[in-house]
């Protein structure tokens, strides 16, 4: 079984809707984040806490929220979906620096 | 923020060959990291670099921390079809916090069988 995953794998919202997608983690790190990739830019962070009680912006957090459920759960919200939101979101968990991936949102907005 | 200049940005090579990619930063970074994405997943990481001219290998791939720390290089020797991907640098600086890292923008490889 895959140590982090994410919900949906691929989504397609209409502009103005509201999404959440979801991240667990059973590698029982404390830290976990939400990166979004967009060819050509690499990764860009956008949310990430370091444990349930700690939640810190990003530098692309502008239309997007999240939350920290428990320490095996970090979802991503898009309150007001726009076009240029259309990427692959990613989330990751560490313990040390070294960060671990799940397999990715692929997320159009139309 | 924080930059990392990663090049080239993409490599179209014939099987066979050696592979050479770098990062390098304007700030002097603790680690480095190489990550390497296949199409349709997520990255994974292939090799960390903790030390100043520390030099890691893992199978085919051979990466260094540069003396000065502000750089990492990559090489893959005899390139195969599956190393075909997106091949990531990235690292956390000195002044870097809480284990928050940086990314290059990525090396696309293309690896003609």
């Amino acid at each position: 079984d895959a140590d982090v995953t994410q919900t949906p794998r691929n989504r397609i919202t209409k502009t103005g809707k509201r999404i959440m997608l979801e991240c667990s983690q059973t590698k029982g790190h404390d830290r976990m984040y939400w990166y979004r990739q967009d060819p050509g830019l690499g990764l860009r962070l956008i949310y990430y806490s370091f444990d349930v009680k700690d939640i810190n912006k990003g530098e692309i957090s502008d239309g997007y929220s999240v939350s920290r459920q428990a320490q095996a759960k970090f979802s991503l919200s898009l309150e007001s979906a726009i076009p240029n939101q259309t990427a692959l979101y990613f989330c990751a968990t560490s313990w040390g620096e070294t960060q671990y991936f799940g397999p990715g949102t692929r997320l159009l907005v139309l | 923020g924080q930059q990392l200049n990663q090049s080239p940005q993409s490599m179209f090579i014939q099987e066979g060959e050696d592979v050479s990619m770098n990062c390098t930063s304007s700030s002097i970074f603790n680690t480095w990291l190489w990550y390497k994405q296949d199409p349709g997943e997520g990255p994974v990481l292939l090799i960390a670099l903790y030390k100043a001219g520390e030099l890691t290998s893992n199978g085919r791939l051979t990466a260094q921390f540069g003396i000065t720390r502000k750089d990492s290089f990559l090489n893959i020797s005899a390139s195969i079809p599956s190393d075909v991907g997106i091949y990531f640098c990235a690292g956390r600086d000195s002044g870097g916090s809480n284990y928050k890292l940086t990314f290059g923008k990525g090396t696309l490889l293309t690896v003609n069988p």
